[in-house]
């Protein structure tokens, strides 16, 4: 099955700053590739996401690129804000009915005002 | 903005017990799912469900694990016989499949603590 490896656990930057965090994924069949910020107690909420057919997307501040190639996808954030601190996870499926989620082991991130 | 809920927000029980864990997806989504995530760990899928049946399980769901839509508007998830390690936080999430991705939407999720 699909397994996702998503670095770095944990990622502390300043206010303004960027922060990146990467994902890869082992199936190739895997065309679809969501990111979920979770706060403290929260639900997952998708932020944004990627198809395969796609190789980057930005909506605002965020951004995802894709290298089916290499089977890796990133999550870009940029002007970084003390709300965006955060547990951030990446995912993989493959298209079709129902398929499931497959999430990588999350990213920490901690904005430092 | 529709959303998925999730009842209780919170359920103790012990060890051995059943529970049922309900959820309200949204009203014209398909496809309904159930994860969980131990405390402090990833996100894990357990079952996937339409048109009244399963469509993928993970080793997870095991057959202590069962879920049923009741009617048109719920969706649960029952555990018969509890173990500790069930413990964790059950999320549902659904999806409509708009253009053929899968996009899914979380429940706020049931915290199950097993003493």
């Amino acid at each position: 099955g699909e397994n996702v490896e998503q670095h770095p656990s944990t990622l502390s930057v300043q206010e303004g700053d960027s922060a990146v965090i990467k994902c890869t994924y082992s199936d190739s069949a895997s065309n679809y590739f969501p990111w979920y910020k979770q706060e403290l107690g929260k639900r997952p909420q998708l932020i944004i996401d990627i198809r395969s057919n796609v190789g980057e997307k930005k909506d605002q501040r965020i951004a995802v690129t894709l290298n089916k190639t290499a089977k890796h996808f990133s999550l870009h954030i940029t002007e970084t804000q003390p709300e965006d601190s955060a547990v951030y996870f990446c995912a993989a499926s493959m298209r079709g009915s129902a398929r499931q989620l497959t999430f990588g082991s999350g990213t920490q991130l901690t904005v430092l005002p | 903005e529709p959303e998925v809920t999730q009842t209780p927000s919170h359920q103790v029980t012990q060890m051995g017990q059943e529970v049922i864990l309900r959820c309200v997806p949204i009203s014209n989504h398909l496809y309904f799912y159930w994860y969980r995530q131990i405390l402090g760990q990833k996100v894990e899928f357990l079952v996937s469900f339409y048109n009244n049946e399963i469509s993928e399980k993970s080793e997870i769901f095991d057959d202590q694990f069962s879920v049923e839509r009741p009617d048109g508007s719920n969706f649960t998830l029952k555990i018969r016989s509890t173990k500790l390690e069930d413990s964790a936080m059950y999320f549902c999430a659904s999806s409509d499949l708009g253009r053929g991705y899968n996009e899914q939407f979380f429940g706020p999720g049931t915290r199950l603590t097993v003493l």
